[in-house]
């Protein structure tokens, strides 16, 4: 079966840096998203990676390894703001998403 | 940017009616237009993709005749949920392709949602 799994909650404190994981096992591979959402809103678009390495837009970032079936959120400089669940998903061979079940992120100042 | 709308972005409505939202791409054209379902604390669910000018793909488990899905233009696409039960009370979301986007339209964009109460 296809597979994202994602810690389900982190805490992390204003102004640190934070790494969110993702691990999946898909048929095929088409890219990776990572969408933010807030509460009660609708996600929005935050990274796309289709090529190893790091993909780097202001405070966030986001790295894939394909042959580890492995990516990561990194969040610099926290804000408060920035509390919200972050989500996961894998395009797969049929051009279909994969949705992990999403990490809540804490920030504490 | 890309810019999706929905309308409503809340609706209560008595058990048995029938209720649609509607779905726009703003600044773009849209082929494609993909509608979620989310519960409280859970992940989207991918209830069916809906393709302009054509009849849309349902998820395994999605009742088609429940939930009518119509894209008759490039940037419209609404969501019917027919005799609607309490139980289908949902936060519903829709997204579409930019086939603009510089990642040659694989992203997602999402509209802000609609919050479904049937009493």
């Amino acid at each position: 079966g296809q597979n994202i799994d994602q810690p389900t909650e982190m805490t992390a404190t204003e102004g640190a840096i934070v790494q969110i994981n993702c691990t999946y096992q898909t048929s095929g591979f088409n890219g990776l998203f990572w969408y933010q959402q807030h509460a009660g809103e609708a996600p929005t678009f935050l990274s796309y990676n289709v090529l190893d390495g790091l993909e780097e837009k202001g405070r966030f970032s986001s790295f894939l390894s394909r042959s580890k079936g492995y990516s990561y959120l990194l969040l610099k400089e926290l804000q408060m703001k920035d509390s919200a669940s972050y989500l996961c998903a894998v395009r797969d061979s049929n051009y279909q998403l994969i949705w992990g079940a999403g990490t809540k992120l804490i920030i504490k100042p | 940017g890309a810019v999706v709308s929905q309308h409503p972005s809340w609706v209560i409505c008595k058990s048995g009616t029938s209720v649609k939202i509607e779905c726009r791409s703003l600044d773009f054209q849209a082929t494609t237009m993909f509608w979620y379902r989310q519960f409280p604390k859970q992940s989207l669910m991918l209830m069916a993709t809906s393709n302009e000018g054509s009849k849309a793909t349902y998820e395994q488990g999605v009742e088609k005749d429940k939930f009518l899905i119509n894209h008759a233009s490039l940037t419209l696409s609404t969501l019917t949920v027919t005799s609607a039960h309490p139980e289908d009370s949902s936060f519903y979301i829709c997204s579409a392709r930019d086939s603009r986007a510089g990642d040659g339209g694989h992203t997602q964009y999402f509209g802000p949602g609609t919050r479904l109460t049937v009493l």
